[in-house]
Formats: C-alpha cells, structure tokens, sequence
C-alpha cells in the first residue's frame, strides 16, 4: 500500500513558472522525503524534512511541512526545461520501521 | 564515489525461468533496499536489509521471491518460476542508516514473456 499521495497527477508549465506539487498521508511520520525520477533513471533525493521542522530550502527547492494536515508540499521556482521530471515523496514512519512509503508521483512537464 | 550499480540493465526472460538480480550498493552504506516499479507507480517496497541480515521482507509478494546480503555489501533478489506479472522495474537503493535519503540504482528492468 502506498501512504503519501502526490497531487496533481501531471503538471504541465511554461519554463520560468514555478511547479508546485503536494503530498498528503495518512500517519505519523519521523521524515519526509522528496525524490525525483527521469524517465528509465533510478530516483534522485531531493530533501528530508523531519517532523518538527515546518520549511526547507534548496537552491530553487522550497519544502513545506504541515503535520496538522499531514501534507507536504514542493515548490519549484523559475522552473527550466531539464526540470521536466516525476516528483515522488516518502514517508519514513514514526512508529520505528525504517522503510519510506513512496507514493505515485506527480509528472512535470517544464515547456521551453 | 561510485554510485549504486544494477546489474543487468535489461532482462528478458521466458516465464518459468530463475532469474538474479544484482546490486552494488555505495561502500559503507549499512542499509539497502528492493523496491519495484511499475509504470506510473511509484516504487513499492520489497525488502530491507540492515547489515546482512533482512530486517523487514514484508514487501516480498511471495515465496517465490527471495533476497540476500551474506557479506552486508552486494545483494542479489532471485525470482523462481516467473510469472509476466513479475514484469517491471526493480530498483535498488542504499543508505548511510535505515531511514536516511536514499541512493537508487537505475534499476534493472524486467520483462517476463
């Protein structure tokens, strides 16, 4: 079963745009992690936030965290081309296991 | 460094056959994982290991399926009597400890005939 749920789907934008992707689950959570994935390619990590933190930032990547709501989100800003990718986010429960549920993914499509 | 490597890229396969799937996970990583994925999916956990020993096997969708790690580096994922449902992309992915941002393979893509 798969506990964190990206929405949208499918992204489409114009270069310079920023993507801004979410993702909700179900339980409680040590981290949070977002991943990224081009086609035929493993997964890349992105960023971790952990529970107690609410933003994380990297370069062009902005991540927030809202536990209340259980959801996440990933801001892109001035998003190029070679962003064009599937965004995934993991959840790493708090209950001791250490495996990250994946969910389904977004796909972004970035127009040049 | 190096990253993780799978090893073959592609496999074809006629139902019914064995088949092993390799990976080389970075040096010094203590955690490694099998996930699979399908397309549009994201990945779906198969097995976790800690060391050499397999901390959690819940993913594995059944006996046919097996995994192991003898000497806590390599890992190789061994499929008896496939079936064309076991056609996908299997990824594997290492960390520094379990729960850690991972670092996947590209994955060995499968496809049972």
């Amino acid at each position: 079963s798969q506990q964190g749920e990206e929405d949208p789907q499918a992204l489409s934008i114009q270069e310079g745009e920023n993507a801004t992707m979410n993702c909700s689950y179900k339980t409680s959570i040590n981290n949070l992690q977002w991943y990224r994935q081009n086609s035929g390619r493993g997964l890349v990590h992105l960023i971790l936030i952990r529970s107690n933190e609410r933003e994380k930032h990297s370069g062009r990547l902005r991540v927030t965290l809202d536990t209340s709501k259980k959801s996440s989100s990933l801001l892109i800003t001035a998003s190029r081309a070679a962003d064009t990718a599937s965004y995934f986010c993991a959840t790493v429960s708090s209950g001791g296991s250490y495996i990250p549920t994946f969910g389904r993914g977004t796909s972004l499509i970035v127009h040049p | 460094g190096a990253g993780v490597s799978q090893t073959p890229s592609n496999k074809v396969t006629e139902k019914g056959k064995y088949v092993e799937l390799r990976c080389d996970p970075i040096s010094g990583h203590t955690a490694l994982y099998w996930y699979r994925q399908s397309l549009g999916q994201g990945p779906e956990f198969l097995i976790y290991f800690q060391g050499t020993g397999a901390a959690d096997d819940s993913g594995l969708p059944n006996d046919r399926f097996f995994a192991v790690r003898p000497e806590g580096s390599v890992s190789t994922l061994k499929i008896q009597r496939t079936e064309r449902g076991d056609s996908a992309v299997y990824l594997c992915a290492s960390s520094e400890q379990g729960g850690q941002p991972q670092h996947f393979g590209d994955g060995t893509r499968l496809s049972i005939l």
